[in-house]
C-alpha cells in the first residue's frame, strides 16, 4: 500500500520564479492538505483540497495556489518566489469518510536564492 | 484562537529510560483531536498517537502513551523504554473536529537519546 508521495524531493529556485510541487495521496484518501515548515518551526497550514476544490485556507498570500485532480493528486504552485518561501513543504492526505489521522509525505525541500 | 504550546525545545535522555514530552493546548471548542507526530532528520512526519476530546481512556500505541488531562488542557506524550531510534523532533498538534480539518502544530521538542 503506497503512502503519500511527493515530488520533487529537493528544488532550488531564484527569487521571482514560479514553482510547482506535486503530491499523490495515500490509497483510499480523497483529501489533500498542504503545509509549510520553515526551519526550526512547526508546520503551518496552507490550504486543503477536497473534491477538486479548495475547502480551507490558512494565512498565506494569493501567490500560493493549488489544484486537485480527479485522481485526488494535488499540486501546490507558488508564484513570485521570495527568499522567505524557502522551507519544507509537506503534503498530508486523509479520508473524509473516516479516520482521524492525516498521513504525511516526505516533503519537498524548496530553497529560494 | 487555537494554540499548541510545547515548552521543551530540547531534551536529552539516557537510552532505556522513559521520557515525557510536554504539550498544552488552548481551545474553546468542545470537540477536538490531539496528535503527536515524530519527524526524523529525513523530514517525514510520522503519526504516533491520537486522542479525541471525548475519549475516556488515555490513548496507547506500543511504547507510546498519551497522558490526557482535559481539565488542565494537557496532552503529554510518554515514551517508555527509549531507544536510540527515538531521537527526532516531536510535534504535538490539534484539530478541531466540527469546523475544519487543518492541523495546528506546536513548535516541537527535539529529543536526543544518549547511548
Amino acid at each position: 500500500d503506497a503512502g503519500v508521495t511527493q515530488s520533487p524531493t529537493h528544488l532550488i529556485k531564484t527569487r521571482g520564479q514560479q514553482v510547482t510541487l506535486r503530491c499523490s495521496p495515500k490509497s483510499g484518501h480523497d483529501t489533500v492538505s498542504w503545509y509549510q515548515q520553515a526551519l526550526g518551526q512547526g508546520p503551518q497550514f496552507i490550504f486543503q483540497y477536497y473534491e477538486e476544490e479548495e475547502r480551507q485556507r490558512g494565512n498565506f498570500p494569493d501567490r500560493f495556489s493549488g489544484h486537485q485532480f480527479p485522481n485526488y493528486s494535488s499540486e501546490l504552485n507558488v508564484n513570485a518566489l521570495l527568499l522567505g518561501d524557502s522551507a519544507l513543504y509537506l503534503c498530508a492526505s486523509s479520508s473524509r469518510q473516516g479516520g482521524d489521522e492525516q498521513y504525511f509525505g516526505p516533503g519537498t525541500r524548496l530553497t529560494v536564492t | 484562537a487555537q494554540k499548541i504550546t510545547q515548552t521543551q525545545p530540547g531534551m536529552f535522555v539516557q537510552e532505556k529510560e522513559a521520557v515525557t514530552l510536554d504539550c498544552t493546548y488552548d481551545t474553546s471548542d468542545p470537540s477536538y483531536g490531539l496528535f503527536w507526530y515524530k519527524q526524523p532528520s529525513s523530514g517525514e512526519m510520522i503519526f504516533l498517537i491520537y486522542q479525541g476530546s471525548y475519549d475516556q481512556q488515555n490513548a496507547t500505541e506500543g511504547r507510546y502513551s498519551l497522558n490526557f488531562q482535559k481539565a488542565r488542557k494537557s496532552a503529554n506524550l510518554v515514551i517508555s523504554a527509549s531507544q536510540l531510534g527515538d531521537s527526532a523532533m516531536y510535534f504535538c498538534a490539534m484539530r478541531l473536529m466540527n469546523r475544519d480539518d487543518k492541523i495546528i502544530f506546536g513548535k516541537g521538542t527535539r529529543l536526543h537519546i544518549l547511548p
